[in-house]
């Protein structure tokens, strides 16, 4: 079956840490994006790529960082920089025309303490 | 960017058909109009998508009027599967890009017995 692995399910981290988390996808999609969702809140947009060896910087960049170099993997790294890390991340693909959907993986609990 | 707004949460028993109408006054020539379900602790789930008038699928039906300014999304027959969190989304597609399509906090759609 096709879809979007997000790996692991649940992330413990110390604070100072870096930690990267992983989104592999067999759709073989263009684009892919990573959104954070905070308790009782919508999805915000941090980065998101339509191809491979390049990206761009959504709402909340800030903390973050990305890389493409597969079109299946699009590695999220949560840096000591962003100050309130603990979140619900999800990892998203589409195709690039007017109506392709998003596809979510079911997403990468991350707590810092 | 086209913003939405939808109720915070609504209430139906099992069996009831379910409306969730969803305003998008500045919705622009080029977008499409999405629809998403959310659980809890799982990443968004494509629902339906419309441009305008009637679309309808195995689960859900999208009410579009002419000048696109709203739209319904109806459930029919609610069961307490549905109970969920709703996201109605307008975007617009062109070149590819959905790095500008905003989730709001959505529509907590509770089925009661």
């Amino acid at each position: 079956d096709g879809g979007i692995t997000q790996s692991p399910k649940y992330l413990f981290r110390k604070e100072g840490q870096n930690v990267t988390l992983s989104c592999e996808q067999n759709l073989n999609h263009d684009a892919m994006y990573w959104y954070r969702q905070d308790p009782g809140q919508g999805l915000r947009l941090i980065y998101y790529s339509q191809i491979v060896n390049d990206f761009q910087k959504g709402d909340i960049a800030e903390g973050y960082s990305v890389s493409r170099e597969k079109k299946e993997s699009f590695p999220l790294t949560v840096t000591s920089a962003q100050k309130n890390p603990t979140a619900f991340y999800l990892c998203a693909s589409s195709r690039r025309d007017k109506s392709s959907p998003l596809h979510f993986g079911n997403g990468t609990r991350l707590t810092v303490t | 960017l086209a913003k939405t707004t939808q109720p915070i949460s609504m209430d139906s028993y099992e069996g009831q058909e379910v409306n969730i109408t969803c305003s998008h006054n500045n919705i622009a020539t080029n977008d499409y109009i999405t629809w998403y379900q959310q659980f809890p602790s799982q990443g968004p789930r494509f629902i339906i998508q419309g441009y305008k008038t009637k679309v309808t699928n195995e689960v859900a039906s999208l009410f579009i009027p002419a000048d696109r300014k709203s739209s319904t999304l109806s459930l029919p027959r609610v069961s307490l599967s549905d109970t969920a969190v709703y996201y109605c989304l307008v975007g617009d597609m062109i070149g590819g890009s959905q790095g500008n399509l905003i989730f709001g906090k959505g529509t907590k759609l509770s089925v009661k017995p």
